[in-house]
């Protein structure tokens, strides 16, 4: 059974241009957290996702970022006219239901970096 | 106030002591905590997690809940050079299912 994956592991953009992050939760999950992680820093939480629905977004940047979980296929954060600041790890979790218990496993990571 | 917090260290400890890694969460209301282990440059592990009062052991590693004062902290016994890594506290927090909140993480240097 893979674990979460993730790609691409590494990103560069020159600033401006769209970054398409993926994830593919592990088998059975359709839970999915989107994480961001700046240097020395914490996770940040982003938003979270279920099949065709964000369940909460209230970490996400109010404007140039979206995410999706469609019906198939992975997980995109969409981060549209990149900017230097954006540079940073983002990780992707996923769970197989939600409850108070639940625990999240994550993925490697895509770490991007903005030229 | 941040909903968890944590000192961000770097808490340093000679090999074979015991490193004690606290946290404190906003939230009255949770009821989940999780401990992750993050190495330079990799994704986070689960290490512990605990949901009820008191202690929870695994191995070299123990975890303390104490929801009235609304700390948890993580002690690990005889320390290895190998526990150097950034500990992540975390809570599950409600919001039309669970997301998870992390603290911005404790560095650990275990020294031999």
């Amino acid at each position: 059974n893979a674990g979460v994956m993730q790609n691409p592991r590494h990103l560069v953009r020159r600033r401006g241009q769209e970054a398409r992050l993926r994830c593919s939760p592990m088998k059975g999950h359709s839970h999915v957290y989107w994480y961001r992680q700046l240097p020395e820093e914490g996770l940040k939480f982003m938003v979270y996702l279920q099949k065709e629905n964000i369940i909460d977004e209230s970490g996400m940047p109010k404007e140039r970022f979206s995410a999706e979980f469609p019906k198939e296929g992975p997980s995109i954060l969409r981060i549209q006219q990149v900017v230097r600041g954006d540079s940073a790890a983002y990780f992707c979790a996923s769970s197989p239901r939600t409850g108070v218990n639940t625990e999240a496993f994550f993925g490697q990571g895509t770490r991007l970096t903005v030229v | 106030q941040k909903e968890v917090e944590q000192n961000s260290g770097p808490l340093s400890v000679p090999e074979g002591a015991i490193a004690s890694l606290n946290c404190t969460y906003s939230d009255r209301g949770s009821q989940s905590f999780f401990w992750y282990r993050q190495y330079s440059g990799k994704s986070p592990e689960l290490i512990m997690s605990i949901y009820s009062n008191g202690d929870k052991e695994d191995g070299r590693f123990t975890a303390q809940l104490n929801k009235a004062s609304q700390y948890v902290s993580l002690l690990i016994r005889d320390s290895q050079p190998s526990d150097s890594a950034t500990y992540l506290c975390a809570v599950n927090i409600e919001t039309g299912g669970f997301k998870t909140i992390f603290g911005a993480g404790t560095r650990l240097f275990v020294k031999a």
